[in-house]
């Protein structure tokens, strides 16, 4: 079946630095993509998301980017922290669906000082 | 806290028995999510509300899943018969879905991790 993948399953930056995590996804059919942060025994906390017309997001210190030709997402956070540690999750979802979320595996992301 | 509260936070049971837990959605959200989640992997999507109506269910919520929400507000899930597959973090989500919005941000509770022994 379709499904939603991440090329990465590990990402150690320097605090400081730029990450730029990424994901591809198969589903043409979406139209709408979530961005989520997982920290150890918390719920997915949302960070940002984008819809199929839009080829970029901003948001504080992240930006979301989308290559529909690809199908491929990218979530770039700016001056890592090491509070950006965490699993980063993308998720697919089309508004037919009912917007349920089929997300990736995640990439564990990991700050070092 | 205004987030989403899940209860309860642990449980573990022995295999066999039935167990429910239950979300407490953000105040005046209309859709309502359970999600199960296992070690390493993304969240998998169960079941969905709109207010009190269940619109969708997953093929992964079997016959001995249900999941209600009678009056739009808090929803249960309840496990009957638990096999030690059913260990996973069950994680509700709520959002409020505008009719003509584009998106619909779904904000998580902590979950709950269910232990079948």
């Amino acid at each position: 079946g379709e499904s939603v993948g991440l090329h990465l399953p590990t990402l150690s930056v320097q605090e400081g630095d730029n990450s730029i995590i990424n994901c591809a996804y198969s589903n043409s059919a979406s139209d709408y993509f979530i961005w989520y942060k997982q920290e150890s025994g918390k719920g997915p906390q949302f960070i940002i998301d984008i819809r199929s017309n839009m080829d970029k997001r901003q948001g504080q210190r992240v930006t979301v980017l989308l290559n529909k030709t690809v199908k491929h997402l990218s979530l770039q956070i700016a001056a890592t922290q090491p509070g950006d540690s965490a699993v980063y999750f993308c998720a697919e979802t089309f508004s037919n669906s009912g917007y349920a979320l089929n997300f990736g595996k995640g990439t564990s992301l990991l700050v070092t000082p | 806290d205004t987030g989403v509260s899940q209860d309860p936070r642990h449980k573990i049971t022995k295999r066999g028995q039935n167990v429910t837990f239950r979300c407490d959605p953000i105040s005046e959200h209309n859709r309502l999510y359970w999600y199960r989640q296992t070690l390493g992997q993304g969240p998998e999507f169960l079941t969905y509300f709109q207010n009190e109506a269940q619109l969708e269910k997953s093929r992964l919520l079997s016959d001995r899943f249900s999941a209600e929400r009678p009056k739009g507000s808090f929803s249960t899930l309840e496990i009957q018969r638990t096999e030690q597959g059913d260990s996973a973090m069950y994680l509700c989500a709520s959002s409020f879905l505008e009719t003509q919005g584009w998106g619909n941000i779904q904000y998580f509770g902590a979950g709950t991790r269910l232990s079948v022994l």
